[in-house]
């Protein structure tokens, strides 16, 4: 079945450095991908997505872009802010669910 | 504010206890999606609803049910409750069964 891996945690930085989150998949057909971002005490927001290959995903700061020939869809920031800090989840659409990756939770530093 | 509303936020209750999560969707929205999250389990998939027909089970155990009623809440009921049960649960909604996922903001369950 569908399944998300992701880079293990917890990362922490210091604020504006460049930051990569590792996310990789395994799918049948062509799923779109997800990042969703989770504050302390929050539900999960839909941070970025892209729907096909070479597609690139970008909001706040954050890229991710839909790599099928490594099946990747890698999250960077080229600034991170202390605001940044949260819990990271990649995603890919199953069937009839979106299957989710354990989370990357990120520590940014002043 | 996701428009996704989970009742209650925190939920303290003895092994073998039952109890009932609510949630009631954006507005708009037919599907309605359970999540769990445990420390170790990351975000696993429970039960989705459309349109108060069930759609697709995940890993939910025999203990849990749920259902989606004609105003299109939904509810998650936890038996028998074991110390293994205590976690997040969180709703999302969507439109249909596609992926614009809304998600609550959860309930926090711990088993005592």
């Amino acid at each position: 079945g569908n399944s998300v891996t992701q880079m293990e945690g917890p990362v922490t930085l210091s604020e504006e450095a460049f930051l990569t989150i590792n996310c990789t998949y395994t799918a049948t057909g062509y799923p779109s991908l997800f990042w969703y971002v989770q504050y302390p005490g929050e539900g999960l927001q839909l941070l970025l997505k892209a729907t096909k290959a070479d597609d690139k995903g970008s909001n706040k700061g954050f890229e991710a872009t839909y790599r099928k020939e490594t099946t990747s869809f890698h999250l960077e920031k080229g600034s991170v802010q202390v605001s940044d800090s949260a819990v990271y989840f990649c995603a890919l659409n199953g069937a009839q669910k979106l299957v989710f990756g354990q989370g990357t939770r990120l520590t940014i530093n002043p | 504010d996701s428009g996704v509303t989970q009742t209650p936020k925190h939920l303290i209750t003895a092994t073998g206890q039952r109890v009932t999560l609510r949630c009631s969707p954006r507005s708009g929205d037919l599907s309605v999606y359970w999540y769990q999250q445990s420390l170790d389990q990351g975000l696993q998939f429970l039960i989705h609803y459309y349109n108060g027909e069930e759609r697709a089970k995940g890993n939910i155990l025999e203990r849990f049910s749920a259902q989606q009623f004609p105003d299109l809440h939904s509810e998650l009921n936890l038996s028998s409750l074991e110390l293994g049960d205590s976690a997040l649960y969180f709703c999302a909604s969507s439109p249909g069964q596609g992926f614009l996922f809304s998600f609550g903001s959860g309930t926090r369950l711990t088993v005592v």
